[in-house]
């Protein structure tokens, strides 16, 4: 069975710090994919990185940058130089290919993380 | 905005009635997925339609039910409510790549069901 676990329920921290939201996974699948959504106060759900099982390359986007650590089965989230704006809940997200449609099956999401940022 | 559209975004209605929630995916997408989220269950995967077929079910009770039809729209059916169905409801919708890459779910904005 697939597991995602997000083990800070809540972070709160002062605009400017860094921030990493912390990932675990558990599958017995080969290849597999991980995801990270954001959910900010208005509700909905908002794609931020795909990374597939094969590709351990660590990806930077703006202020946000993903570790990718297969030995660890983890994928963790770091937010540099945060800002209010960044408040929201973030979830973790684990999927396995549906080969037969060149898809996926269904994301397992971790529980979240609320981050909060202090002005 | 993610180009999937979910109507309608709020519904309120009382125990023992019947809803129907509807989804239109990305143009493009045949992949319609359904997710409830719940603040005691968190973010469950209901069930997976592909190109009008039922592709997976999930946590998905007895009194739900699913459909994708021809244009891809697909439609959640929650019937006899109950107070504990209060939950978002969610569809997100992928492509499906040819060449063999997964392509992400993009999600609507999602259906806030109230339960009185």
């Amino acid at each position: 069975a697939q597991k995602v676990t997000q083990a800070q329920t809540e972070i709160s921290v002062v605009e400017k710090e860094d921030v990493t939201l912390d990932c675990v996974y558990e599958t017995r699948d080969t290849t597999y994919y991980l995801f990270w959504y954001k959910q900010p106060p208005s509700g909905e759900l908002v794609f931020l990185i795909r990374r597939n099982s094969f590709d351990e390359q660590n990806e930077i986007s703006g202020r946000y940058s993903w570790n990718f650590q297969k030995s660890t089965s983890s994928f963790n989230f770091t937010i540099t130089a945060s800002q209010v704006v960044d408040s929201a809940v973030y979830f973790c997200a684990l999927s396995r290919p549906d080969l037969s449609i060149q898809g996926a099956q269904k994301l397992v999401f971790g529980q979240g993380t609320r981050l909060t940022i202090n002005p | 905005d993610s180009g999937v559209t979910q109507t309608p975004k709020h519904l309120i209605t009382a125990t023992g009635q019947r809803v129907t929630l509807r989804c239109s995916p990305r143009s493009g997408d045949l992949s319609v997925y359904w997710y409830q989220q719940s603040l005691d269950q968190g973010l469950q995967f209901l069930i997976h339609y592909y190109n009008g077929e039922e592709r997976a079910k999930g946590n998905i009770l007895e009194r739900f039910s699913a459909q994708q039809f021809p244009d891809l729209h697909s439609e959640l059916n929650l019937s006899s409510l109950e107070l504990g169905d209060s939950a978002l409801y969610f569809c997100a919708s992928s492509v499906v790549s040819s060449g063999g890459v997964y392509n992400e779910q993009f999600f609507g904005p999602g259906t806030r069901l109230t339960v009185l």
